[in-house]
């Protein structure tokens, strides 16, 4: 069974600093992975969607890498702004549209 | 851009109800799916859809049943509603293929039971 887990639980940075979430996945065998972000209290939105073959993707300041062979994948935010404050969540997609969630990453980012 | 609309965003029940969650989506995506989200459990499947009239449990459907009588709606219904079914509760909607299956998420109904 797939297991997820996303490292740092929670991160503090300043304003304009560029920073990496982490995200470890047990089952390598996945058809893609996606990256999501999450506002208090409201639903999910997709960020990045990186199919098996890719190693990354990139859309405005975040670019995601997958390296599926040793179960990884990041996410990178370049300067960091005020409104990046979210929580951060990756899901592996094993079978197709099977996605198991990471537990999140709490992200402040102070101004 | 698509559209995920849940029914409501709050609702409180009690002990015993019938409760209804309602998800619609407009963007005739095939794929439809009810996750329940708990603060330390993460998000968990309660159950999918890849057609109209089809369903397939997920890891929790104990308690839960579904509807997809229509492509664009797909109803989450607690028959016997218990405290332990408090959540969030979040619809989702994906298209069929394998390449491009972004999920797309609604808003969100936090229900609580009492």
């Amino acid at each position: 069974k797939q297991e997820v887990t996303q490292i740092p639980a929670a991160l503090s940075v300043p304003e304009g600093e560029n920073l990496v979430l982490n995200c470890s996945f047990t089952d390598s065998a996945i058809y893609n992975l996606q990256w999501f972000r999450q506002d208090p209290g409201k639903g999910l939105t997709s960020l990045l969607l990186i199919q098996s073959s890719q190693r990354e993707q990139t859309s405005g300041r975040l670019n995601a890498s997958l390296d599926k062979s040793s179960g990884r994948s990041t996410l990178y935010i370049a300067a960091s702004q005020p409104g990046d404050s979210a929580t951060y969540l990756c899901a592996p997609d094993n079978y197709g549209q099977n996605f198991v969630f990471g537990p999140g990453t709490r992200l402040s980012v102070l101004p | 851009d698509v559209k995920v609309t849940q029914s409501s965003r709050y609702l409180v029940k009690r002990t015993g109800e019938k409760v209804f969650l309602e998800c619609v989506q407009d963007m005739d995506h095939e794929n439809m799916f009810w996750y329940r989200q708990d603060p330390g459990l993460g998000l968990r499947l309660i159950y999918f859809s890849y057609d109209v009239k089809m369903k397939e449990k997920g890891d929790i459907p104990e308690g839960y049943s579904v509807s997809r009588e229509k492509k664009e709606r797909f109803s989450l219904i607690l028959e016997s509603a218990s405290t332990n079914q408090t959540s969030m509760y979040l619809c989702a909607s994906s298209l069929e293929t394998v390449i491009n299956e972004k999920l797309f998420f609604g808003s969100g109904t936090q229900l609580s039971v009492l």
